[in-house]
């Protein structure tokens, strides 16, 4: 069966600091990988999304950027913090196909300070 | 442009209640699929359904059931004889084909007192 792993779990960092949450997805091969980024007590927007292994699309203009070094990871990157970052990030994956159910991952909860 | 709306924020039930949670939706596309996943306390998202536009019978899934109406383009979920672990936030989302997008509504809240 498929599992999909995020760490880290909580982070609080500084503004100004950067950023990189990774996650990993076990179990199949050639996956979507999404990012999306839920703020407190709102729905979740999609940040990033690929198709395969150095194909990203970006959602929406911000100074954080994404990366899929392999074909199960996908890493959440920034080089300086913004408080407005702040907000919980959700990775998810789906068959390559495109045509199925999103899948997520546990969650990073980021504090930027 | 794909727009989802869940009109009701939050929602407390005593336990053994039913509840249904509303979802309308707006999309151009003929074809679609419509997506509905909770949210425990735990924050991890967990998929509870898919819909395909063009397949409009409805589905029950252990106490768990879903009305689809195209006609009013709403896809409606109801928790039967609601539980305590129940409690969470449900959200509805919709993806047009040939798209990686979920578009996703702002969530119910349900809170299901013992």
């Amino acid at each position: 069966s498929q599992t999909i792993h995020q760490w880290p779990a909580t982070l609080v960092q500084p503004v100004g600091s950067p950023l990189s949450l990774e996650c990993t997805v076990e179990g199949t091969s050639n996956p979507n990988l999404y990012w999306y980024r839920q703020a407190a007590g709102r729905g979740l927007q999609l940040l990033f999304y690929s198709v395969g292994i150095g194909q990203i699309s970006s959602e929406v203009p911000q100074n954080l950027s994404a990366s899929r070094p392999q074909d199960r990871q996908f890493i959440l990157s920034s080089k300086k913090l913004l408080l407005s970052d702040s907000g919980f990030y959700l990775c998810a994956w789906s068959e390559g196909t495109g045509a199925d159910e999103q899948f997520f991952g546990p969650g990073t909860r980021l504090t930027v300070l | 442009a794909q727009k989802v709306t869940q009109a009701q924020t939050e929602i407390s039930v005593v336990e053994k209640e039913d509840v249904t949670l509303d979802c309308v939706y707006e999309t151009r596309d003929t074809t679609y699929y419509l997506f509905w996943y909770k949210q425990p306390p735990s924050g991890e998202l967990v998929f509870l359904i898919r819909r395909n536009s063009f397949d409009e019978q409805n589905e029950i899934s252990g106490r768990y059931s879903w009305n689809f109406q195209k006609s009013t383009s709403s896809f409606n979920f109801t928790i039967t004889a609601s539980q305590v672990v129940d409690s969470a936030v449900y959200f509805c989302a919709l993806r047009p084909p040939n798209d990686y997008k979920l578009s996703f509504g702002a969530g119910t809240t349900v809170t299901v007192r013992a």
